[in-house]
């Protein structure tokens, strides 16, 4: 069975420095994975995912995130955090097989951006 | 585009009342769902369903009912409400499933008291 582990549920960390937020997973097969993020007061978005090919994927507010299959983990990172960027972050993985439905989120971390 | 919208976005119910959450999508997505975000839980599948005339069981489904006669439409029943179902409740839709994000709404908070 699929788990998704988001071991930091709060993240607080200053303006203009680097973040990372942790995910693992536990999938006996392939997988599709995905950072949502959720501001207060609204539904879920996506912000980036991962597919195939390249291990490394980017969003177009600078998130990145890397998907390591040996550790099975799919870290996300920021270089440079801003205000804005507080909210709660989410992961989520679908296995890739037929009849895989079901999306798997995390409990989340709450990133506070400290000015 | 409105996406996906939930109504209402709030609501207060009594232990024993019914209600339906509405939720109506636009971007012709075959595939709907039903979550509830309790806090540090994440989010929990209670319904989904892959077409119109087509729903199936999520993890915690028991306490709510669904029907989807058509594309657009996914309701969400409670028929007899506990404390237990104060949550907020999120529907979401994607054209498919694997590799496609799905896209939420905004999200019904409801209390049962």
């Amino acid at each position: 069975a699929q788990s998704v582990t988001q071991l930091d549920s709060q993240v607080p960390v200053f303006e203009e420095a680097p973040v990372e937020l942790r995910c693992n997973y536990s999938s006996s097969v392939s997988v599709y994975l995905f950072w949502y993020v959720q501001y207060p007061n609204q539904g879920l978005q996506l912000l980036l995912k991962y597919l195939s090919g390249s291990t490394l994927v980017e969003s177009i507010n600078g998130f990145e995130a890397e998907f390591n299959k040996s550790q099975t983990s799919f870290h996300l990172r920021k270089p440079s955090v801003h205000i804005s960027d507080t909210a709660e972050y989410f992961c989520a993985v679908r296995e890739d097989q037929t009849g895989a439905n079901n999306l798997f989120f995390g409990t989340g971390t709450r990133l506070t951006v400290i000015p | 585009n409105a996406g996906v919208t939930q109504t209402p976005k709030f609501r207060i119910l009594k232990i024993g009342q019914s209600m339906t959450l509405q939720c109506t999508q636009d971007m012709n997505h075959n595939y709907m769902y039903w979550y509830r975000q309790d806090p540090g839980m994440g989010l929990k599948l209670i319904y989904y369903s892959v077409g119109a005339g087509i729903t199936d069981k999520g993890e915690v489904p028991n306490g709510y009912n669904v029907s989807r006669s058509t594309t657009e439409d996914f309701p969400l029943r409670l028929e007899l409400a506990a404390p237990s179902q104060t949550s907020v409740y999120f529907c979401a839709s994607s054209p498919g499933t694997g590799y496609q994000p799905q896209h939420f709404g905004d999200g019904t908070r409801l209390s049962i008291l």
